[in-house]
């Protein structure tokens, strides 16, 4: 079936350096993705998004990264701080006769200070 | 106000217990999800209300029972659940259902069945 994936379920920085989490999808039709943060005892956080029809979006510190023609998704986080420490969701928002958000694996990552 | 409040927080039920989550959000989104989040997994969408309609339903069982009493309210009724269905139960609302729209998520119901 068609899923939203990640390639790393844990990943493991210094503090100051940066992280990339990568993402893999397979449902060619999707136009808008999301990336989430999920603390612990919280619900998930919106991030920052990009639709279709570009390639990179970039916000406070964050940077998303699409590309369509191998399906893959990346969100790097610039000088990552302790408090980025939780689980990262990809997720995928398709129009099935109604619009869904379906959400990948999850990748957690920690900071080390 | 830019939250989604979720009650209760906590909530142990058995198995022959009615039981309601509530969700409340004041942003004046119009769409209004309910997901199942199971520990290390992902959110699971169970189902979506466009301006106070359900526009989708993920096959959920029905011993899960939506209602969408208003734009600001959404609820879910629980009857005769199984213990695998213990889990946090998130609420969330965007401004509408289409492209384009990021998620408010609450903060969740844990829900233990015993």
């Amino acid at each position: 079936g068609e899923s939203v994936g990640l390639h790393l379920p844990t990943l493991s920085v210094q503090e100051g350096d940066n992280s990339i989490i990568n993402c893999a999808y397979s449902n060619s039709a999707s136009d808008y993705f999301i990336w989430y943060k999920q603390e612990s005892g919280k619900g998930p956080q919106f991030i920052i998004d990009i639709r279709s029809n570009m390639d990179k979006r970039q916000g406070q510190r964050v940077t998303v990264l699409l590309n369509k023609t191998v399906k893959h998704l990346s969100l790097q986080i610039a000088a990552t701080q302790p408090g980025d420490s939780a689980v990262y969701f990809c997720a995928e928002t398709r129009n099935t006769g109604g619009f869904k958000t379906i959400f990948g694996a999850g990748t957690r990552l920690f900071v080390k200070a | 106000d830019t939250e989604v409040t979720q009650t209760p927080k906590h909530l142990v039920m058995g198995m022959t217990n009615k039981k309601s989550l509530k969700c409340e959000q004041h942003m004046g989104h119009r769409a209004m999800y309910w997901y199942k989040q199971k520990a290390k997994k992902p959110p699971e969408l169970m189902f979506v209300y466009s301006y106070e309609k359900l526009s989708i339903n993920e096959s959920v069982p029905s011993r899960f029972s939506p209602e969408c009493p208003n734009s600001s309210l959404l609820n879910l009724h629980l009857h005769a659940l199984q213990p695998e269905d213990s889990a946090l139960y998130l609420c969330a609302s965007s401004q509408q259902g289409a492209l384009g729209y990021g998620y408010t998520f609450g903060s969740g119901t844990r829900l233990t069945v015993v």
